[in-house]
């Protein structure tokens, strides 16, 4: 597609719950990047992949977090046994090697 | 991880004055980056900086990459209603890949 598409929009979960955040890149765009942003905070890195290379997981906050791109496009973020302080508004950005990211427009996780 | 040092952490003005903001790292970058973010959407791109003492406008927004890489402002003239917003730089330190580090936001407000 022309930008960068996340679903959901918004999510209410309850505490305990798997949640799955979904990414859908800008097409040809190698890498791709979550980030998750507190309500009027800065951006938080989570993790980033680039082509073929293993994953930079260094920014997951715990082993709840984590994230599959398959085929080198559609990236899945997943939060297992959800806590309150996961709330947050989770952004994916994809660019190609040199350059600016593009943006999606975020999910919204509120964990009640 | 690790963040830019971005000042001022807040701004406000009135319609019409000219607005500055920097960031500073302790590292070299070869790519400093510009970001806006409007309530519910994720950052946009406005400005890209290639080269040290590069300096780029676009409309009433100027920004510079500093002479020692180590640092870079946007300027934004005759500030407008819509210039609302928080405002991100980014960098890219040489030998990261596409990876970019962001700084922690400059959040601006325009009064009439």
């Amino acid at each position: 597609g022309a930008g960068v598409s996340q679903s959901p929009s918004n999510k209410v979960t309850e505490k305990g719950k798997d949640v799955e955040l979904r990414c859908d890149p800008i097409s040809g765009h190698t890498a791709l990047y979550w980030y998750r942003q507190s309500l009027g905070q800065g951006l938080e890195f989570l993790i980033y992949f680039q082509g073929n290379s293993a994953p930079d997981k260094s920014g997951l906050p715990s082993d709840r977090f984590s994230a599959e791109r398959t085929g080198g496009s559609v990236s899945t973020l997943t939060i297992q046994r959800t806590q309150q302080e996961d709330s947050a508004v989770y952004l994916c950005a994809s660019s190609l090697e040199v350059g600016g990211y593009t943006f999606g427009s975020g999910t919204r996780l509120t964990v009640v | 991880g690790q963040q830019l040092n971005q000042s001022p952490q807040s701004m406000f003005i009135q319609e019409g004055e000219d607005v500055s903001m920097n960031c500073t790292s302790s590292s070299i970058f070869n790519t400093w980056l510009w970001y806006k973010q409007e309530p519910g959407e994720g950052p946009v791109l406005l400005i890209a900086l290639y080269k040290a003492g590069e300096l780029t406008s676009n409309g009433r927004l100027t920004a510079q990459f500093g002479i020692t890489r180590k640092d870079s402002f946007l300027n934004i003239s005759a500030s407008i209603p819509s210039d609302v917003g928080i405002y991100f730089c980014a960098g890219r330190y040489t030998g990261t890949a596409s990876k970019l580090t962001f700084g922690t936001g400059t959040r601006l407000q325009v009064t009439l």
